[in-house]
């Protein structure tokens, strides 16, 4: 079946830790998103790539980092620097970044705080 | 820049009433409107997409959404609501250009028995 991965379902952080949230699509999308939800405040664009070794910063990038090595994988690194990572995650692929493409969503992974 | 009002974060009807989800955009150019919905602890899945060409839309689970200009507006309906259609729903817009999609805050959708 075609579709996005995403691991693990929940992920819990220690103070100062690195954590890496996994994201793999076999739809042979161009382009993948990370989003971060909170309660009551939608779903916020963290980083987006186009196509493969090229990403461009979302609307809260600050703490976050990615890669994008190949087509199929964008793994998003939650640092230290983000002071509040408590949430919900969420990524997402299209054919292509452009106006009108639909965007499929994995079934998120939760960070906690320990 | 292009945006995305959802009026109401929680709506609640009845089992077998009309379910009406309030979407306001912004927009310079005919946008490209979606409206997704998730369940609790999923990912979103899409309902419905408006493109061009006919206003109304239908969707899957019996949702359609009608695509009206001159109000900048894009509700989602339904004539009966279902148990099952409890969850959040998310209206979006896809800006012109290379931009990804603008989400709404989001409309949680309770269903009375």
């Amino acid at each position: 079946d075609g579709g996005i991965t995403q691991s693990p379902k929940y992920l819990f952080r220690k103070e100062g830790q690195n954590v890496t949230l996994s994201c793999e699509q076999n739809l042979n999308h161009d382009a993948m998103y990370w989003y971060r939800q909170d309660p009551g405040q939608g779903l916020r664009l963290i980083y987006y790539s186009q196509i493969v070794n090229d990403f461009q910063k979302g609307d809260i990038a600050e703490g976050y980092s990615v890669s994008r090595e190949k087509k199929e994988s964008f793994p998003l690194t939650v640092t230290s620097a983000q002071k509040n990572p408590t949430a919900f995650y969420l990524c997402a692929s299209s054919a292509r970044q452009g106006a009108g493409e639909t965007q499929y969503f994995g079934p998120g992974t939760r960070l906690l705080v320990l | 820049a292009q945006s995305v009002t959802q009026l109401g974060s929680h709506v609640s009807v009845s089992e077998g009433a009309l379910v009406l989800l309030r979407c306001n955009y912004s927009s310079s150019v005919p946008p490209y409107l979606f409206w997704y919905v998730q369940y609790p602890n999923q990912g979103l899945q899409l309902l419905l997409k408006y493109t061009t060409g006919a206003t109304l839309v239908k969707g899957i689970n019996g949702f359609e959404a009608e695509f009206k200009k001159s109000e900048t507006s894009f509700h989602l309906t339904k004539p009966s609501a279902h148990m099952s259609d409890a969850a959040e729903y998310f209206c979006a817009v896809s800006p012109s250009g290379n931009t990804p999609l603008v989400f709404g805050k989001g409309t949680r959708l309770s269903v009375i028995a």
